[in-house]
């Protein structure tokens, strides 16, 4: 497809429970990002991949937040132990080559709800 | 720590009105500044990309300006029409590639 793409669009499970969330970038986009919007918030910042490796994993809020991009195109980010706090729409971006001035492009987001 | 603020948090408009909504942010040493359309549900739509050594941009009616050394952006709106409704985002690049840092939005309401 010609943009980001983000599966499930929705996932609900219960607290305490694991979810993976996935992203697809736009092909040859070498950053990738994730963020976490809560409503009427702008969205956070959670972790930025550069090609397979994670450049910048300080805003992940706790331990139980874990992200991946193994070949460096697809990323998952796995959370543990589900709580209610961490209801929200998980959203992921990709840019092309850093150092372009290059926009970031944004999914349509995962909802996630946690009962 | 970079925030950025956006005022008015909403606004309501006639249809056919010119309106500008502003954004601040308290670092200036950014690297670029970037205005995002949020519809309801949806993710976010780039509108414009502004470099840190550009004073502005223009797509259509929508004009963003940049002022960095007093840290404000505004995003220009010319003969609204009730499908512009939507909430727009500003969001600050501090170097290049590094996470963006969003504001919290202004809800925009074209009334026809």
């Amino acid at each position: 497809g010609a943009g980001v793409s983000q599966t499930p669009s929705n996932k609900v499970t219960e607290k305490g429970k694991y979810v993976e969330l996935r992203c697809d970038p736009i092909s040859g986009h070498t950053a990738l990002y994730w963020y976490r919007q809560s409503l009427g918030q702008g969205p956070e910042f959670l972790i930025y991949f550069q090609g397979t490796g994670a450049a910048d994993d300080s805003g992940l809020p706790n331990d139980r937040f874990f992200a991946v991009r193994p070949e460096g195109s697809v990323s998952t980010l796995k959370i543990q132990r589900t709580e209610r706090g961490d209801s929200a729409v998980y959203l992921c971006a990709s840019s092309s080559q850093p150092g372009l001035a290059a926009e970031q492009f944004f999914g349509p987001g995962t909802r996630l709800t946690v009962l | 720590k970079q925030e950025v603020t956006q005022i008015p948090a909403a606004l309501s408009v006639p249809e056919g009105e010119n309106l500008v909504l502003n954004c601040s942010f308290t670092d200036s040493a950014i690297y670029n500044l970037q205005w995002f359309r949020q519809d309801p549900g949806k993710g976010l739509t780039s509108l414009l990309l502004i470099q840190s050594s550009q004073r502005e941009q223009t797509s259509g009616r929508l004009n963003a300006s940049l002022d960095k050394s007093s840290g404000r952006s505004t995003l220009y709106i010319a003969a609204s029409q009730p499908g512009d409704s939507a909430t727009y985002l500003c969001a600050v690049e501090k170097t290049s590639g590094s996470r963006l840092t969003f504001g919290e939005g202004t809800q925009l309401t074209v009334n026809p």
